[in-house]
């Protein structure tokens, strides 16, 4: 079973709504992770928080909004999406920083835009 | 260029029959760690097996292990007594050097097993 838990599982929203996707941990890593797939594709890095701060932001449009409230948690705040932003959003945990630290994925939330 | 290639989009495998999926990857970096990711069709990216740029033995998870070839600069991953539950998408990435958080993933292979 994974331990980075995402909610909620599936979401439809449409163009005028605020939704968050959130997100929680509890194996002590200092860095989380957002990243989006489109079907049939790798998934893409949209953001990364080490330490709670915003370390990468992968040009992401602002109708995307992170935010990191501590280190356990991290939460996609999601205005004004457009039909095309439809996709599996998964967030992602690991230690900080080196190069042999795995990363760990939740289960996704897929995201339908309408 | 690519920094993970994999050149298989899809294979097939006979149920109990080993498997073997390529990738290849490219970096000027000393220090790096290659990664397998098995994905279902139900989304979830799972973590598969890790190999460290320094590691002199391959890595093996049960029956999953990682023939690594470091002049080559291939990372394979190969699946043995396949299971009709490994049908899945599988993912090469790479993470490098210090002070970074990406994971540079390749394009996937699809794994279908057959009774």
């Amino acid at each position: 079973d994974t331990e980075v838990t995402q909610t909620p599982k599936h979401l439809v929203m449409g163009m005028t709504n605020k939704k968050s996707l959130k997100c929680e941990q509890h194996m002590g890593h200092r860095a989380m992770y957002w990243y989006k797939q489109k079907a049939k594709k790798p998934p893409e890095l949209m953001f990364v928080y080490s330490y709670e701060k915003l370390s990468i932001n992968e040009s992401v449009p602002s109708r995307f909004s992170p935010e990191c409230p501590n280190s356990s948690l991290l939460n996609l705040h999601l205005h004004a999406l457009q039909p095309e932003d439809s996709a599996l959003y998964l967030c992602a945990s690991s230690q900080a920083g080196k190069w042999g630290n795995t990363i760990y994925f939740g289960e996704g939330s897929w995201l339908t835009v309408v | 260029a690519q920094k993970i290639t994999q050149t298989q989009p899809g294979m097939f495998v006979q149920e109990k029959e080993a498997v073997t999926l390529d990738c290849t990857y490219d970096t000027s970096d000393q220090s790096y760690g290659l990664f397998w990711y098995k994905q279902p069709s139900s989304g979830e990216m799972i973590f598969l097996i890790y190999q460290g740029s320094y590691d002199e033995q391959n890595a093996t998870e049960g029956r999953y292990s990682l023939n690594f070839q470091k002049a080559r600069k291939s990372a394979n991953l190969v699946i043995s007594a396949s299971q009709l539950g490994d049908s899945a998408m599988y993912f090469c990435a790479m993470r490098e050097g210090y002070n970074t958080d990406k994971l540079i993933f390749g394009t996937g292979t699809r794994l279908q097993v057959f009774p």
